[in-house]
């Protein structure tokens, strides 16, 4: 069964930390990884990744894949009280079609 | 470019009555996918709709139904409501494979 792990479950931090966000995987026919923000209902798009070792970068955000150990990290420089969000992992599973599965999430909180 | 929209917002229903929900994807998108998101889980995929067909399907019962219209909204359906289907039903859109979905804000379904 296809399966999504993300770690921790919820960490709280000051303003100006940085934070690691960890998401491990189990899916048959991978295709893509992705992270979403979800602050109050709709997830928005952080990422996608589908090439081992490739970094992704926007702003303060970044992310990374490792398909050999089947897992990626979200890192979160300089946190602000903004960031404070659910920050949910998906994979892109096999098939026909594009099914996402996703982890349960991690909660950020961001003490200013 | 109007996002992914979706209608209602909130819905407050009681057990066994059925209910619709809707769902407009993004401009130029024609995979419609839909999510159940139970208080503090990830969402969990239901069904995936391309040119007017169920294309692929998680684990849920038959009481949940969807349509695909020839302008690619789509529709929703849970039949014998039960009080484990409130949750928030998530809508995303997207070109058929490897591309990025987008959410909708969610459908907030409560039953009593």
């Amino acid at each position: 069964e296809d399966k999504v792990v993300q770690s921790p479950l919820s960490l709280v931090v000051h303003e100006g930390d940085t934070v690691t966000l960890n998401c491990s995987y189990e899916v048959t026919n991978f295709r893509s990884l992705l992270w979403y923000k979800q602050e109050k209902k709709a997830p928005t798009f952080l990422f996608m990744l589908t090439s081992s070792g490739i970094e992704k970068k926007s702003g303060r955000l970044s992310s990374i894949l490792d398909k050999k150990e089947l897992f990626s990290i979200l890192n979160i420089t300089a946190t602000q009280t903004g960031d404070s969000a659910v920050y949910l992992c998906a994979v892109e599973a096999g098939g026909y079609g594009n099914k996402l599965v996703f982890g349960a999430g991690t909660i950020l909180r961001v003490k200013s | 470019d109007a996002g992914v929209t979706q209608s209602p917002t909130h819905l407050i229903k009681t057990r066994g009555q059925q209910v619709t929900l809707r769902c407009s994807p993004k401009s130029g998108h024609d995979t419609v996918s839909w999510y159940q998101q139970a208080l503090g889980q990830g969402p969990q995929f239901i069904f995936q709709y391309y040119e007017e067909e169920e294309r692929q399907r998680g684990n849920f019962p038959d009481r949940f139904s969807g349509h695909q219209f020839p302008n690619y909204s789509s529709e929703l359906n849970v039949n014998a409501l039960l009080l484990g289907d409130s949750a928030l039903y998530l809508c995303a859109s997207s070109r058929p494979v490897g591309e990025t979905q987008y959410f909708g804000p969610g459908t907030r379904l409560l039953v009593l």
